[in-house]
């Protein structure tokens, strides 16, 4: 199975600041990478696709960027609503997998 | 409007069998995977499995590869996931999904969860 590695596990901001979270793929998955938040007690919501492709209802605050085995994923401003957890998962191969989360938490 | 609702929650023994169904509405079933997820308590999400419901080809993480069945009935638009051997760390809430595909629109749903407990 293909491997996806996030960093960090968890980090500390304040609303406006700038956040960033890295996702990196054991081998190449082309642009096939997805990202979602999540919330307590919630399913997962999807953010971005294909790497860099806003899912309709996205804030535009929200952006995803890399190819291969390197991707981003950017919040330029963080809201409050922002506060959750985010995963990156791979669908370049039929056997599915997800990084281990990033908690993004009030500093 | 697309759902996925899931059969209701469920307790069990180690060593039993669960059964986990998961019924679409509002989409051609055979269009989309079905993928099956898991979320123990205060852990992160872990990709279980899929089948496509065209022909019924399922492929698992190599995690569960031999405990996990994945199953589509086409005549009821419902998916089936079967795990078995269950252990405690088998807790969990599971939840059943469309994702985004390589070679299909984009549809991204999810089912409401179902929550699985095991203990003797």
């Amino acid at each position: 199975d293909i491997q996806m590695t996030q960093s960090p596990s968890a980090l500390s901001a304040s609303a406006g600041d700038r956040v960033t979270i890295s996702c990196r793929a054991s081998q190449s998955i082309h642009r096939w990478l997805a990202w979602y938040q999540q919330k307590p007690g919630k399913a997962p919501k999807l953010l971005i696709y294909k790497a860099s492709n806003l899912e309709s209802g996205v804030p535009s605050r929200f952006n995803g960027s890399g190819s291969g085995t390197e991707f981003t994923l950017t919040i330029s401003s963080l809201q409050p609503d922002d506060f959750a957890t985010y995963y990156c998962q791979q669908y370049d191969s039929h056997k599915r997998t997800f990084g281990q989360g990033t908690k993004v938490e009030v500093k | 409007e697309v759902q996925l609702l899931q059969s209701g929650a469920e307790v069990k023994k180690p060593g039993a069998t669960v059964k986990l169904s998961c019924k679409i509405s509002g989409y051609t079933f055979t269009d989309y995977f079905i993928n099956w997820v898991r979320q123990a308590p205060g852990k992160g999400l872990e990709w279980m499995g899929l089948v496509d419901p065209d022909d019924g080809e399922a492929f698992y993480s190599e995690k569960f590869q031999g405990r996990l069945i994945i199953t589509s009935d086409t005549s009821t638009d419902t998916a089936y996931m079967d795990v078995t051997s269950l252990r405690s760390d088998d807790t969990a809430v599971y939840y059943c999904a469309t994702m985004p595909e390589i070679a299909a629109p984009l549809l991204d749903s999810w089912g409401q969860g179902t929550l699985v407990t095991v203990t003797s």
